[in-house]
């Protein structure tokens, strides 16, 4: 176990529908993050989180709301989804001071299917 | 040009050779490098760190960063089936989102 938990690991939702990724991490950790993982692409950063602070949205859709509600847990909202955004829903915590936060544990990630 | 190239294979070889992993990058400002390692259904976990050029060993990984011609590798000595996985390099400047390739998928056949 990595010390990152992410549930569930696997959903599947309808373009109506609403759910919640949700990710909580047993390291310590002062920064956390979502990331995105497609075929035959490279990991795509969503959002980040220094104590409890959203530092970086990289220019994501509105459908996907992040909570950060303590250093501890981090929620992905997600409502009216495409079917272009199936795919691998991976959380990472790290600590927050270069360089440090270059060393990054991840969960095993939730697979989304959007139907 | 992509800030950060991977051949994403697959790759198979067979157990006990040795295994080159490579990715080249755009960025002069890359500083930090990373390779990470990932099993099916899993999610990625730190192999290898190093800080600017030269070479970092540890047991059977080797991790090259050459910053003149912005390249790193890794290399897999004896490699065996519990090797199997994709490898995805990352990178940054420091206080910059990490950068990473697509990743190469590794089969290590026994």
């Amino acid at each position: 176990e990595t010390g990152v938990t992410q549930t569930p690991r696997h959903l599947v939702m309808g373009m109506t529908n609403k759910k919640s990724l949700k990710c909580e991490q047993h390291l310590g950790h002062n920064a956390m993050y979502w990331y995105k993982q497609s075929a035959k692409k490279p990991l795509e950063l969503m959002f980040v989180y220094n104590f409890k602070e959203q530092t970086e949205n990289n220019s994501v859709p509105s459908r996907f709301s992040p909570e950060c509600p303590n250093s501890s847990h981090l929620f992905l909202h997600l409502h009216t989804l495409q079917p272009e955004d199936s795919a691998l829903y991976l959380c990472a915590s790290s600590r927050r001071d270069p360089p440090a936060k270059n060393i990054q544990y991840f969960g095993a990630g939730t697979r989304l299917s959007v139907l | 040009q992509k800030e950060v190239e991977q051949d994403p294979g697959p790759l198979s070889v067979p157990e006990g050779a040795i295994v080159s992993l490579n990715c080249t990058y755009s960025n002069s400002a890359f500083q930090y490098f990373m390779w990470y390692r990932q099993y099916s259904r899993k999610g990625p976990e730190l192999l290898m760190y190093t800080y600017s050029s030269g070479n970092k060993e540890d047991g059977r990984f080797t991790a090259q960063v050459d910053k003149s011609s912005k390249y790193i590798s890794l290399f897999i000595r004896d490699s065996q089936p519990s090797d199997s996985a994709t490898y995805l390099c990352a990178m940054n400047s420091g206080n910059t989102p990490l950068v990473f390739g697509k990743g190469t998928r590794l089969s290590v056949i026994a």
